[in-house]
């Protein structure tokens, strides 16, 4: 099974702050990973998928990067709907797999 | 526009079986692949399974023994059956679609999800 691990596993940021999140795989999933989005009592949203590729209709402030085990997702400049949780997760392998979560808090 | 709607019942006793059918508008279910994704309260995402129209499936290692994911092409229609089931599965289970993107390789993500229902197991 491929473990994904996310850091920090919660985030303290104001309106306009850059924040990154990172995720890292047990294995190299290439760039077979995506990140989503989930607001309290929401089902997640897809915000980047094969690691760099922007959703249609997500704003261009939120950005991915990475290949092999480590990947991160940036948001360069917070606004305040973008005060969610945000979880990576691979299909590199047909056992797909989430990493724990990041909790993004206004400071 | 692609819709997916989780129903079944709320709630289910212990060592029962569990059972969710997850159904499409707006997109023939013959077309994708299609995934169970479940969270317990205050806790992270579990990816459950994945089906595709023609009956293959995945299943999450830890789960494997006790779900079964089938689709029923006839009604566009998904389902989630996951047998002896504890208070660990309490949860709100959500299904979603595989929305799939071809560049020089094929990538996978969930790009439409329900809404999630709420299944908790009573003692």
């Amino acid at each position: 099974d491929i473990q994904m691990t996310q850091s920090p596993s919660s985030l303290s940021a104001s309106v306009g702050d850059r924040v990154s999140i990172a995720c890292r795989a047990s294995q190299s999933i290439d760039n077979y990973l995506n990140w989503y989005q989930q607001k309290p009592g929401k089902a997640p949203q897809v915000v980047i998928y094969a690691a760099s590729s922007l959703q249609s209709g997500v704003p261009s402030r939120f950005s991915g990067s990475g290949s092999g085990t480590d990947f991160t997702l940036t948001i360069s400049s917070l606004q305040p709907e973008d005060f969610a949780t945000y979880y990576c997760q691979q299909s590199y392998s047909t056992l797909y797999s989430f990493g724990q979560g990041t909790k993004l808090e206004i400071k | 526009q692609v819709q997916l709607q989780e129903s079944g019942p709320g709630l289910v006793k212990a060592s029962e079986t569990l059972s969710l059918t997850c159904t499409v508008s707006g997109a023939s279910i013959s077309s994708y692949y299609w995934s169970w994704v479940r969270q317990p309260p205050g806790k992270g995402l579990e990816w459950i399974g994945n089906i595709f129209y023609s009956g293959s499936t995945n299943y999450s290692p830890s789960l494997k023994s006790r779900v079964i994911i089938s689709v029923d092409t006839s009604r566009n229609q998904f389902s989630l059956r996951l047998t002896s089931v504890t208070a660990a599965d309490t949860a709100v289970y959500y299904c979603a679609r595989l929305n799939k993107v071809t560049t020089d390789y094929l990538y996978y993500y969930m790009d439409v999800w329900g809404k999630g229902t709420t299944v908790t197991v009573s003692s």
